[in-house]
């Protein structure tokens, strides 16, 4: 149980493109996800939190006309990186809770993104 | 603010000997804690949690970990390590009683040579 799914597994776009991430609760409802990215060798940075229904919260620095959230179900939430640039390129993970609190989340394999 | 800190970077260690990998915390009350594990390329699965209750937690995999309080520690521990255990380890810690965000450490590079 409580399995997410990511797809695409890995992406590569053209500079100035939008790429969209889907994040999906495959087994049970998720109240909140949350999308990270992660930097070679580097930790999970949380970029935003999406409650369904309601609007992303984005964490301090991350540019929310950027990184489109959207968390349309209980079991879907998407991220859109509107006007890739090669700095974009990074390893995106969701992850998904089914409660309101982060006791546990669930994550998804992740989505190689690199923007040429 | 919540903090984690995972001071080894990168550890190695022989097949079948045993393993703890260490995690200290900064948190104003009792934490939430977590182990994850990441292989390459992959998202992060569920080691094992502390939430209350005994501090020693047993997880999948044959892993292990203590809470303990006085030291702001919660290491992980494996009596004996398989090849297969190789993965970068991440440590968490998030707000008890609710407070959806989890703060990771840096991770530790698990090396096992045969």
């Amino acid at each position: 149980g409580a399995v997410v799914s990511q797809h695409p597994s890995r992406v590569i776009c053209k500079s100035g493109t939008s790429v969209k991430i889907e994040c999906r609760s495959l087994d049970f409802q998720a109240t909140t996800m949350f999308w990270y990215r992660q930097f070679p060798k580097q930790s999970l940075m949380l970029m935003a939190t999406s409650n369904e229904g309601s609007k992303a919260t984005y964490e301090q620095g991350v540019e929310k006309d950027k990184f489109l959230i959207n968390h349309a179900s209980l079991t879907l939430s998407t991220l859109t990186v509107t006007s890739a640039h090669p700095e974009d390129s990074s390893f995106y993970i969701c992850s998904a809770s089914p409660g309101l609190a982060a006791e546990t989340q669930y994550f998804g394999p992740g989505t190689r993104l690199l923007v040429l | 603010a919540q903090s984690v800190t995972q001071p080894d970077i990168h550890i190695t260690v022989s097949e079948g000997a045993s393993l703890e990998l260490r995690c200290n915390y900064s948190y104003g009350a009792t934490p939430y804690l977590f182990w994850y594990v990441q292989s390459p390329g992959q998202g992060l699965q569920l080691l094992l949690k502390y939430f209350s209750g005994d501090t020693l937690v047993q997880g999948i995999k044959g892993f292990e970990a203590e809470f303990k309080r006085s030291q702001s520690s919660f290491n992980l521990r494996k009596p004996s390590v398989h090849w297969s255990d190789a993965a970068e380890y991440f440590c968490a810690v998030g707000a008890s009683g609710g407070g959806n965000k989890l703060t990771f450490g840096t991770g530790t590079q698990l090396k096992v040579e045969l």
